[in-house]
């Protein structure tokens, strides 16, 4: 059974501070996805990474997919409010099919 | 970006009734489409590919006489949960691909349907 594990599984800092997330498996995927879901929505994507070692980032937040494409990790600078969410990731086991990581529920207190 | 909208955003049924839930793709054609449910405070479980014109094809531990998959048009696909339970109780949500005219497939997901079963 393929399974993408996400680390932590719940997150609550203050404005301002750092954090990083991490999504996990020993199985290899073609591309890695996150996305951000908030209640009573579905996910949004905030990102594709599809090549070992890359690195993208959108405003303040910087994704890398892991050499191998086993593991990829969110990092996000000086969190906002507005960044509180469920993160997802997940990643494409076969083409465009995709199984969803574990889940990092993130609070960002004003 | 591509729409896609799911009806009825809530539904409350009685137990053992059946209920359909609809995913459309509002601004392009899909031949596949997925189906997950996600428990409160959980993460996305897929449970089924719904493929246009043909059956779907479920996950393991997925009922498919329990959870019926139709996809009749390149834009519809309709989720029925037969005889609903209170174990059904949960958030349905649904996705599809744009693969026309060389878009990477990014999947676009539906606004949820919650499901309470009494």
């Amino acid at each position: 059974t393929q399974l993408l594990e996400q680390s932590p599984q719940f997150l609550s800092i203050q404005e301002g501070e750092n954090l990083t997330v991490y999504c996990n498996s020993s199985s290899v995927f073609s591309s890695l996805q996150w996305y951000r879901q908030e209640p009573g929505e579905g996910p949004v994507l905030l990102v594709t990474v599809v090549t070992g070692g890359e690195v993208k980032k959108l405003k303040r937040l910087t994704f890398q997919f892991g050499d191998a494409r086993k593991d990829s990790s969110l990092h996000i600078t000086a969190a906002q409010p507005g960044d509180t969410g469920l993160y997802l990731c997940a990643g494409e086991i076969r083409t465009y099919k995709y199984i969803f990581g574990t889940g990092t529920r993130l609070k960002v207190l004003a | 970006g591509a729409v896609v909208s799911q009806h009825p955003s809530w539904v409350i049924c009685k137990s053992g009734t059946s209920v359909k839930i609809e995913c459309r793709s509002l601004d392009f054609q899909a031949t596949t489409m997925f189906w997950y449910r996600q428990f409160p405070k959980q993460s996305l479980m897929l449970m089924a590919t719904s493929n246009e014109g043909s059956k779907a094809t479920y996950e393991q531990g997925v009922e498919k006489d329990k959870f019926l998959i139709n996809h009749a048009s390149l834009t519809l696909s309709t989720l029925t949960v037969t005889s609903a339970h209170p174990e059904d109780s949960s958030f349905y949500i649904c996705s599809a691909r744009d693969t026309a005219g060389g878009n990477t497939g990014e999947l676009f997901f539906g606004e949820g349907s919650r499901l309470t079963v009494l």
